[in-house]
Order: C-alpha cells, then sequence, then structure tokens
C-alpha cells in the first residue's frame, strides 16, 4: 500500500502568515493514464472534508488562490499563501492512483 | 448542486449488522465512481470502499474485506454499503464521497458496543 507521510502533524500559525504542508509518498503516484492523483483536503471542526486541491495543483472551483498544490518527485507540498482565520482546521493528502486509496495522518493548523 | 444524503448509522452490538444508505442528486450518478470513507472519533480519514460506475468493479480496505459489501442502484442513484460482523473498531462517522474526493455528504454515525 501507499503510505503517505506528513509533516508536520500541527503547524502553529500566525493570520496573514504563510503556512507550508509537506506530504511525502512512498512510491510514484503517476498513474497509466499519466496523470498524478494526489489531493489535498480540508476539515474544519464538525464538518465533512471538502476538496482543495486534485491532480497535485489544480484548485477546486471556489477555492481561494492563496492555495497551493505542488511536487517535486514523491514530494508534495500544501501552500497557503497568507493565512486567514477561516483556514484553521486539519488538512489531508490523498492518493488515488493506486489502490487501496490512502491518506495522510493529518495536519491541525491553529493558531500561534 | 451535487448532493450526498447519508443514511442507516446507528447504535448496533459487536456482530450485528447494518446497511447505510446515500442519496445522490446533483450529477449523472450512473458515470462516476463511488465510495466511503470513515473517521473514527477523533481520528484521521480512512479509505473503506469504491465502486464503479456499472457496479461491476468493487475495492475494499483490508480491514473490511469479507465483512462489508458496497453496491449501487443506479436508476435510484443511490449508493449502499452493507456492513455485517461489526466490530467495535469499526465505529466511525461513514461518508459517501464522490468521484474521486470532488464531494463528501455529511456522514451517518455508526456505534458498535455492546
Amino acid at each position: 500500500d501507499v503510505v503517505l507521510t506528513q509533516s508536520p502533524l500541527s503547524l502553529p500559525v500566525t493570520l496573514g502568515q504563510p503556512a507550508s504542508i509537506s506530504c511525502r509518498s512512498s512510491q510514484s503516484l503517476v498513474h497509466s493514464d499519466g496523470s498524478t492523483y494526489l489531493n489535498w483536503f480540508q476539515q474544519r471542526p464538525g464538518q465533512s472534508p471538502r476538496r482543495l486541491i486534485y491532480k497535485v495543483s489544480d484548485r477546486e472551483s471556489g477555492v481561494p488562490d492563496r492555495f497551493s498544490g505542488s511536487e517535486s518527485g514523491t514530494d508534495f507540498t500544501l501552500k497557503i499563501n497568507r493565512v486567514e482565520a477561516e483556514d484553521f482546521g486539519v488538512y489531508y493528502c490523498m492518493q488515488n492512483t493506486h489502490w487501496p486509496w490512502t491518506f495522510g495522518q493529518g495536519t491541525k493548523v491553529e493558531i500561534k | 448542486e451535487v448532493q450526498l444524503s447519508e443514511s442507516g448509522g446507528g447504535l448496533v452490538q459487536p456482530g450485528g449488522s447494518l446497511r447505510l444508505s446515500c442519496a445522490a442528486s446533483g450529477f449523472t450518478f450512473s458515470a462516476y465512481v463511488m465510495s466511503w470513507v470513515r473517521q473514527a472519533p477523533g481520528k484521521g480519514l480512512e479509505w473503506v470502499s469504491s465502486i464503479s460506475d456499472s457496479g461491476r468493479s468493487t475495492w475494499y480496505a483490508d480491514s473490511v474485506k469479507g465483512r462489508f459489501t458496497i453496491s449501487r442502484d443506479n436508476s435510484k442513484s443511490t449508493l449502499y454499503l452493507q456492513m455485517n460482523s461489526l466490530r467495535v473498531e469499526d465505529t466511525a462517522v461513514y461518508y459517501c464521497v464522490w468521484g474521486h474526493g470532488a464531494h463528501w455528504g455529511q456522514g451517518t454515525p455508526v456505534t458498535v458496543s455492546s
């Protein structure tokens, strides 16, 4: 199974400052169709997860452009340009290139 | 607007069974893979099972293989999860998920306890 390792697991941030979350995969996430199915989700307390980014760097409709995704080989990064109050919560990476689909452990972004 | 509405969760004793349902609307249900993902209390997300658009292919996490069965009725735009031989460790909120994660339902809680 593909193991996704997120770091850090806890990320205290100051409003207006940037934040970055890493997701390292145990193997290549390039599908046979040439796409890389790495997603990022945000989960606010008491809410269902919401997908922010799909295929490494494509933003979902309605997601602010302060969120961006990138990759370097098997290392993936979610960046928040300037953290706003509504951005606090838990962030998960998830791959659906290989079965079984797997998630990272989650990164809790909280107010410093 | 895409809507996914789960139902069927509740309290069940170990060894018991439950059937979850997910009513979908706002998209062409029969054209997409559908999945179940769960979240134990205070824990992270765990993929449980997926089913192809036609229903002919299914995939399961090792933790539920042989005990859970995913199915769908494309004429009713509804996804199901039959859960048998439930264990305490199956306690979680179960989410219905569209495609590769684009939309999630509100979740239905399942508690397995004596």
